[in-house]
């Protein structure tokens, strides 16, 4: 699987304070996706990205950011964070499984807290 | 997105075969059956998709019904590892299109 990794691991953070989230990859994917996950929703999609400075977003993008300036690295930013923002944070990359099409990797998530 | 309906939790005792059955009448022909689980404090993880015909592989099988309404995920020994919550998840390739999750069905293993 591609290596993909998730910084920082956990956040305890301030209500109206920036904070971004950075989601890491080995193998240059080109298709990256920050999903959200909370007791009572399941995962859903924040923000995705199908290339270097191509986002588009997501079901629950409202008050959330990303940027993708080169290939390996995409982040998630909260402007301003606020209670409703606690959650745990996964990363995605999909990319070709040998002899089984597309697969999606998730990283290990970033639970965040907003005090 | 075609909608999914799975059983909100299952039981297994361990090395016993288990069948996770999902619904999924509004498919489209062009959809792929994808299969997910997530074990406890992790990220979801691959299992296993098909688009038409019955799928094996190392983790489980997948067998799709001939209408394709429906799928059963197959896990043929479980094992107090596969404990953890699984989606079924129709998409319209196994491509590049972000996956939309439901709430899945946690399945618990019994020693």
């Amino acid at each position: 699987d591609a290596g993909i990794t998730q910084s920082p691991r956990h956040k305890v953070t301030e209500t109206g304070t920036p904070v971004t989230l950075r989601c890491h990859q080995t193998e240059n994917h080109r298709y990256m996706y920050w999903y959200r996950q909370d007791p009572g929703h399941g995962l859903r999609l924040i923000h995705y990205s199908y290339g270097v400075k191509d986002t588009d977003k997501g079901e629950v993008s409202d008050g959330y950011s990303v940027s993708r300036s080169k290939t390996e690295d995409f982040l998630l930013t909260l402007e301003s964070a606020t209670s409703s923002q606690t959650s745990v944070y996964f990363c995605a990359i999909s990319a070709r499984r040998q002899g089984a099409g597309y697969g999606y990797t998730f990283g290990s998530g970033t639970r965040l807290t907003v005090v | 997105d075609a909608k999914t309906t799975q059983p909100n939790s299952m039981e297994s005792n361990e090395e016993e075969p288990v069948h996770l059955p999902c619904n999924h009448s509004t498919i489209s022909g062009t959809d792929y059956i994808h299969w997910y689980r997530q074990l406890p404090s992790q990220g979801p993880e691959y299992v296993i998709h098909g688009l038409t015909s019955n799928v094996n592989n190392r983790m489980a099988s997948l067998a799709i019904a001939e209408d394709r309404k429906s799928s059963t995920l197959i896990l043929h020994r479980a094992t107090l590892r596969d404990a953890a919550v699984y989606y079924c998840i129709p998409t319209i390739a196994p491509g590049n299109t972000p996956l939309v999750f439901g709430k899945g069905t946690r399945l618990s293993v019994i020693a």
